[in-house]
């Protein structure tokens, strides 16, 4: 069955440094994935979405990578800062037309 | 503030309840999803609606019966719950059903006795 793998549940950073999440997938070919953000009692909030066709994308202090390859994609926060601390989901095209999620990985950035 | 709101925000039932969640988006989206997300699990998609038709049921036992009478407005009907159902249901819009991102709501924090 299609999975999306994350394969860290929690990551601690020391602030200023670049923080790298990793999303795997298995048993698939997923047109394009999405990064949210997760805060404690909150909605996902949509950060990113990167098509196969595209090996990087980049939004303010965020990058992420898609490599159809290693069918991959990794999740950059460059000069972390506290704020960025919650806990990050990826996504990719599941069924027709809903979304499967992984686990998520929960970001701390320390001061 | 992200355009789709839910109520109510908890909500306690017992198993012999007949309760409703409700969904409302204000951004003019096509597409309107619910989701469960319980504790230590990823978000497991369960309903979708592209222009008010169900295209996706992601195999959701019949105790949980959706409505989308148009495209702004999304409910789950709840009866005859079991405990293990206590999960933070989310909805959440899209502009269509593929290649957009999705705006999700805060939340309904459902607890089934």
């Amino acid at each position: 069955s299609q999975k999306i793998e994350q394969n860290s549940e929690a990551l601690n950073i020391q602030e200023g440094k670049t923080a790298t999440l990793t999303c795997n997938y298995t048993n698939y070919s997923p047109a394009y994935l999405q990064w949210y953000r997760q805060d404690p009692g909150r909605g996902p909030v949509f950060l990113l979405l990167i098509r196969e066709n595209e090996k990087e994308k980049r939004k303010e202090r965020l990058k992420v990578t898609f490599d159809t390859t290693l069918k991959q994609s990794l999740f950059h926060i460059t000069a972390s800062q506290p704020a960025d601390s919650a806990t990050y989901l990826c996504a990719a095209r599941g069924g027709a037309d809903g979304l499967t999620f992984g686990k998520g990985t929960h970001l701390i950035i320390q001061p | 503030e992200t355009g789709v709101t839910q109520t109510p925000r908890h909500l306690v039932m017992g198993m012999t309840n007949k309760k409703s969640l409700k969904c409302e988006q204000h951004l003019g989206h096509n597409a309107m999803y619910w989701y469960k997300q319980s504790a230590k699990k990823p978000l497991e998609l369960m309903f979708v609606y592209n222009f008010k038709e169900q295209t996706e049921n992601n195999s959701v036992p019949s105790r949980f019966s959706p409505e989308c009478p148009n495209s702004s407005h999304l409910f789950l009907h709840l009866h005859t719950l079991q405990p293990e159902d206590s999960a933070l249901y989310l909805c959440a819009s899209s502009p269509e059903t593929s290649g957009e991102g999705q705006f999700f709501g805060p939340g309904t924090r459902l607890t089934v006795l």
